[in-house]
Protein backbone atom coordinates (compact mmCIF):
# COMPACT_ATOMS: atom_id res chain seq x y z
CA UNK A 1 0.00 0.00 0.00
CA UNK A 2 1.04 3.70 -1.00
CA UNK A 3 1.74 5.65 3.03
CA UNK A 4 0.93 8.62 3.10
CA UNK A 5 2.37 10.86 5.83
CA UNK A 6 1.25 14.34 6.77
CA UNK A 7 3.13 17.24 9.06
CA UNK A 8 2.29 19.04 11.34
CA UNK A 9 0.05 16.96 13.42
CA UNK A 10 -1.93 20.79 13.98
CA UNK A 11 -1.35 23.51 13.56
CA UNK A 12 -2.18 27.11 15.33
CA UNK A 13 -2.61 29.97 12.99
CA UNK A 14 -3.76 33.44 13.76
CA UNK A 15 -6.85 34.65 11.52
CA UNK A 16 -5.44 36.23 8.28
CA UNK A 17 -2.05 34.73 8.24
CA UNK A 18 -1.31 31.11 5.83
CA UNK A 19 -1.04 28.09 6.66
CA UNK A 20 0.76 24.90 5.07
CA UNK A 21 0.37 21.54 5.19
CA UNK A 22 2.71 18.76 3.94
CA UNK A 23 1.77 15.23 2.65
CA UNK A 24 4.28 12.87 1.31
CA UNK A 25 3.55 9.62 -0.26
CA UNK A 26 5.82 6.55 -0.31
CA UNK A 27 5.72 6.02 -3.87
CA UNK A 28 5.44 8.45 -6.82
CA UNK A 29 2.04 9.28 -7.32
CA UNK A 30 2.17 9.52 -10.67
CA UNK A 31 -0.39 7.34 -12.96
CA UNK A 32 0.83 5.91 -15.99
CA UNK A 33 -1.65 7.76 -17.77
CA UNK A 34 1.14 10.68 -16.66
CA UNK A 35 -2.06 12.05 -14.20
CA UNK A 36 -1.12 12.72 -10.32
CA UNK A 37 -4.32 11.16 -8.47
CA UNK A 38 -3.22 13.35 -4.78
CA UNK A 39 -6.80 14.86 -3.35
CA UNK A 40 -7.06 17.14 -0.46
CA UNK A 41 -10.21 16.67 1.65
CA UNK A 42 -11.31 18.81 5.29
CA UNK A 43 -13.43 17.45 7.80
CA UNK A 44 -14.92 20.40 10.58
CA UNK A 45 -15.35 19.05 13.68
CA UNK A 46 -18.40 16.47 14.12
CA UNK A 47 -18.94 16.46 10.41
CA UNK A 48 -18.33 14.17 7.52
CA UNK A 49 -15.11 15.10 5.12
CA UNK A 50 -15.61 17.16 2.12
CA UNK A 51 -13.54 17.11 -1.16
CA UNK A 52 -11.58 20.40 -1.63
CA UNK A 53 -8.77 19.62 -4.29
CA UNK A 54 -8.41 17.39 -7.05
CA UNK A 55 -5.52 15.93 -8.85
CA UNK A 56 -3.31 18.26 -6.65
CA UNK A 57 -4.73 21.39 -7.76
CA UNK A 58 -8.20 21.59 -9.06
CA UNK A 59 -10.37 23.19 -6.66
CA UNK A 60 -13.73 21.30 -6.18
CA UNK A 61 -16.73 22.93 -6.54
CA UNK A 62 -17.20 25.85 -3.63
CA UNK A 63 -14.05 25.78 -2.35
CA UNK A 64 -12.47 29.12 -2.50
CA UNK A 65 -9.42 30.68 -4.25
CA UNK A 66 -6.92 31.26 -0.59
CA UNK A 67 -7.17 27.36 -0.81
CA UNK A 68 -4.52 25.96 -2.82
CA UNK A 69 -2.65 23.10 -3.73
CA UNK A 70 0.78 21.75 -5.03
CA UNK A 71 3.63 19.18 -5.98
CA UNK A 72 4.52 16.59 -7.78
CA UNK A 73 5.95 12.94 -7.56
CA UNK A 74 5.91 12.17 -3.63
CA UNK A 75 5.71 15.49 -1.76
CA UNK A 76 2.75 18.01 -1.54
CA UNK A 77 1.64 21.16 -0.13
CA UNK A 78 -2.03 22.18 0.38
CA UNK A 79 -1.87 26.28 1.38
CA UNK A 80 -4.40 28.42 2.75
CA UNK A 81 -3.76 32.02 1.84
CA UNK A 82 -5.74 33.57 4.75
CA UNK A 83 -6.91 31.59 7.80
CA UNK A 84 -10.53 32.50 8.41
CA UNK A 85 -12.37 31.05 11.71
CA UNK A 86 -14.09 28.30 8.98
CA UNK A 87 -10.98 26.89 8.19
CA UNK A 88 -10.72 25.23 11.30
CA UNK A 89 -10.52 21.18 10.56
CA UNK A 90 -8.69 18.15 10.07
CA UNK A 91 -7.00 18.09 6.37
CA UNK A 92 -6.37 15.08 4.63
CA UNK A 93 -4.62 14.31 1.90
CA UNK A 94 -4.99 10.86 -0.38
CA UNK A 95 -3.94 8.90 -3.14
CA UNK A 96 -5.74 7.51 -5.74
CA UNK A 97 -3.20 6.17 -7.74
CA UNK A 98 -2.94 2.88 -6.40
CA UNK A 99 -5.13 0.81 -4.86
CA UNK A 100 -6.09 0.83 -1.96
CA UNK A 101 -7.14 4.27 -1.61
CA UNK A 102 -5.07 5.70 1.07
CA UNK A 103 -5.49 8.71 3.62
CA UNK A 104 -3.11 10.12 5.34
CA UNK A 105 -3.13 10.69 9.10
CA UNK A 106 -4.44 14.36 9.28
CA UNK A 107 -3.75 17.82 9.96
CA UNK A 108 -5.84 19.30 12.95
CA UNK A 109 -5.67 23.32 11.96
CA UNK A 110 -6.90 25.48 14.91
CA UNK A 111 -7.34 29.27 15.15
CA UNK A 112 -4.85 31.09 17.40
CA UNK B 1 -27.92 16.79 -5.22
CA UNK B 2 -26.89 13.66 -4.05
CA UNK B 3 -27.83 12.65 -0.46
CA UNK B 4 -26.63 9.92 1.24
CA UNK B 5 -27.79 8.15 4.16
CA UNK B 6 -26.52 4.95 6.63
CA UNK B 7 -28.30 3.12 8.28
CA UNK B 8 -28.11 -0.45 10.26
CA UNK B 9 -27.05 -1.08 14.40
CA UNK B 10 -25.10 0.99 16.57
CA UNK B 11 -24.23 -2.04 18.37
CA UNK B 12 -22.49 -5.27 17.05
CA UNK B 13 -21.04 -8.45 19.26
CA UNK B 14 -17.85 -9.64 19.00
CA UNK B 15 -17.71 -12.32 16.10
CA UNK B 16 -20.70 -11.48 14.44
CA UNK B 17 -21.43 -9.75 10.92
CA UNK B 18 -22.39 -5.94 10.70
CA UNK B 19 -24.68 -5.19 7.95
CA UNK B 20 -25.19 -1.52 7.15
CA UNK B 21 -27.42 -0.10 4.43
CA UNK B 22 -26.68 3.13 1.95
CA UNK B 23 -29.78 4.96 1.24
CA UNK B 24 -29.34 6.95 -1.94
CA UNK B 25 -31.42 10.11 -3.12
CA UNK B 26 -31.15 12.14 -5.98
CA UNK B 27 -29.75 10.05 -8.88
CA UNK B 28 -30.26 6.08 -8.77
CA UNK B 29 -27.75 3.74 -7.87
CA UNK B 30 -27.65 2.06 -11.36
CA UNK B 31 -26.34 5.83 -12.87
CA UNK B 32 -23.70 5.39 -15.27
CA UNK B 33 -22.20 8.63 -12.89
CA UNK B 34 -20.91 6.98 -9.83
CA UNK B 35 -19.21 4.79 -8.13
CA UNK B 36 -20.64 3.66 -4.28
CA UNK B 37 -17.89 3.07 -1.79
CA UNK B 38 -17.59 2.67 2.17
CA UNK B 39 -15.27 4.40 4.22
CA UNK B 40 -14.68 3.95 7.80
CA UNK B 41 -12.77 6.12 10.92
CA UNK B 42 -12.23 5.26 14.26
CA UNK B 43 -12.88 7.18 16.71
CA UNK B 44 -10.65 10.39 17.15
CA UNK B 45 -8.40 8.16 14.41
CA UNK B 46 -8.24 9.18 10.29
CA UNK B 47 -9.84 7.50 7.47
CA UNK B 48 -9.55 4.11 6.10
CA UNK B 49 -10.71 2.94 2.20
CA UNK B 50 -13.43 -0.38 2.17
CA UNK B 51 -14.15 -0.52 -1.30
CA UNK B 52 -15.72 0.86 -3.86
CA UNK B 53 -18.79 -0.37 -6.02
CA UNK B 54 -19.75 0.04 -9.52
CA UNK B 55 -23.65 -0.30 -10.29
CA UNK B 56 -23.97 1.51 -13.45
CA UNK B 57 -24.21 -0.11 -17.49
CA UNK B 58 -21.32 1.15 -18.73
CA UNK B 59 -19.35 -1.78 -20.14
CA UNK B 60 -15.19 -2.62 -18.98
CA UNK B 61 -15.84 -0.58 -15.91
CA UNK B 62 -14.87 -2.72 -13.06
CA UNK B 63 -17.58 -3.77 -10.43
CA UNK B 64 -16.01 -3.92 -7.38
CA UNK B 65 -13.14 -2.68 -5.76
CA UNK B 66 -11.79 -3.73 -2.25
CA UNK B 67 -9.34 -3.11 0.17
CA UNK B 68 -7.25 -5.96 0.53
CA UNK B 69 -6.52 -6.25 4.15
CA UNK B 70 -10.50 -6.15 4.55
CA UNK B 71 -11.20 -7.97 1.21
CA UNK B 72 -11.66 -11.60 2.91
CA UNK B 73 -14.71 -10.49 5.32
CA UNK B 74 -16.11 -7.49 3.42
CA UNK B 75 -19.12 -8.02 0.77
CA UNK B 76 -20.43 -4.74 -0.71
CA UNK B 77 -23.91 -4.92 -2.87
CA UNK B 78 -26.81 -2.88 -4.41
CA UNK B 79 -30.19 -3.20 -4.35
CA UNK B 80 -31.74 -1.36 -7.26
CA UNK B 81 -35.21 -1.54 -6.24
CA UNK B 82 -34.71 0.33 -3.11
CA UNK B 83 -31.71 2.84 -4.24
CA UNK B 84 -29.46 1.19 -1.97
CA UNK B 85 -26.05 0.20 -1.20
CA UNK B 86 -25.10 -2.28 1.58
CA UNK B 87 -22.37 -3.29 2.94
CA UNK B 88 -21.30 -6.58 5.17
CA UNK B 89 -18.60 -7.31 7.15
CA UNK B 90 -17.99 -10.57 8.68
CA UNK B 91 -16.30 -12.06 11.76
CA UNK B 92 -16.41 -8.51 13.23
CA UNK B 93 -14.12 -7.37 16.21
CA UNK B 94 -13.31 -4.59 18.34
CA UNK B 95 -10.85 -2.66 15.95
CA UNK B 96 -13.58 -2.38 13.69
CA UNK B 97 -15.36 -0.23 15.88
CA UNK B 98 -15.74 3.32 13.81
CA UNK B 99 -18.13 5.63 12.04
CA UNK B 100 -19.10 4.52 8.58
CA UNK B 101 -19.41 6.16 5.79
CA UNK B 102 -21.11 5.86 2.47
CA UNK B 103 -19.92 7.77 -0.27
CA UNK B 104 -20.71 8.98 -3.63
CA UNK B 105 -18.13 8.62 -5.78
CA UNK B 106 -18.31 11.33 -9.47
CA UNK B 107 -16.88 9.86 -12.34
CA UNK B 108 -17.24 12.86 -14.15
CA UNK B 109 -13.44 13.36 -12.45
CA UNK B 110 -10.55 11.33 -14.46
CA UNK B 111 -9.24 8.83 -11.89
CA UNK B 112 -7.02 5.90 -12.10
CA UNK B 113 -9.21 3.25 -10.36
CA UNK B 114 -12.24 4.46 -8.68
CA UNK B 115 -12.72 7.97 -8.15
CA UNK B 116 -12.36 9.97 -4.99
CA UNK B 117 -15.37 10.31 -2.75
CA UNK B 118 -17.29 13.41 -3.35
CA UNK B 119 -20.62 12.90 -1.80
CA UNK B 120 -20.60 11.66 2.06
CA UNK B 121 -23.60 10.40 4.51
CA UNK B 122 -23.39 11.60 7.43
CA UNK B 123 -21.63 8.41 9.04
CA UNK B 124 -22.99 5.93 11.28
CA UNK B 125 -21.11 4.97 14.75
CA UNK B 126 -20.82 1.41 15.17
CA UNK B 127 -19.06 -0.14 18.18
CA UNK B 128 -18.46 -3.74 18.27
CA UNK B 129 -18.21 -4.54 21.94
CA UNK B 130 -20.11 -7.82 24.13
Amino acid sequence: DIVMTQTPLSLSVTPGQPASISCKSSQSLVHSDGKTYLYWYLQKPGQSPQLLLSEVSSRFSGVPDRISGSGSGTEFTLKISRVEAEDVATYYCMQGTRLPLTFGGGTKVEIK
Amino acid sequence: QLQLQESGPGLVKPSETLSLTCTVSGDSISSSSFFWGWIRQPPGKGLEWIGSLYHGRISGVGDTHYNPSLKSRVTMSGDTSKNQISLRFTSVTAADTAVYYCAGQLRGYSYAYVPPPHYWGQGILVTVSS
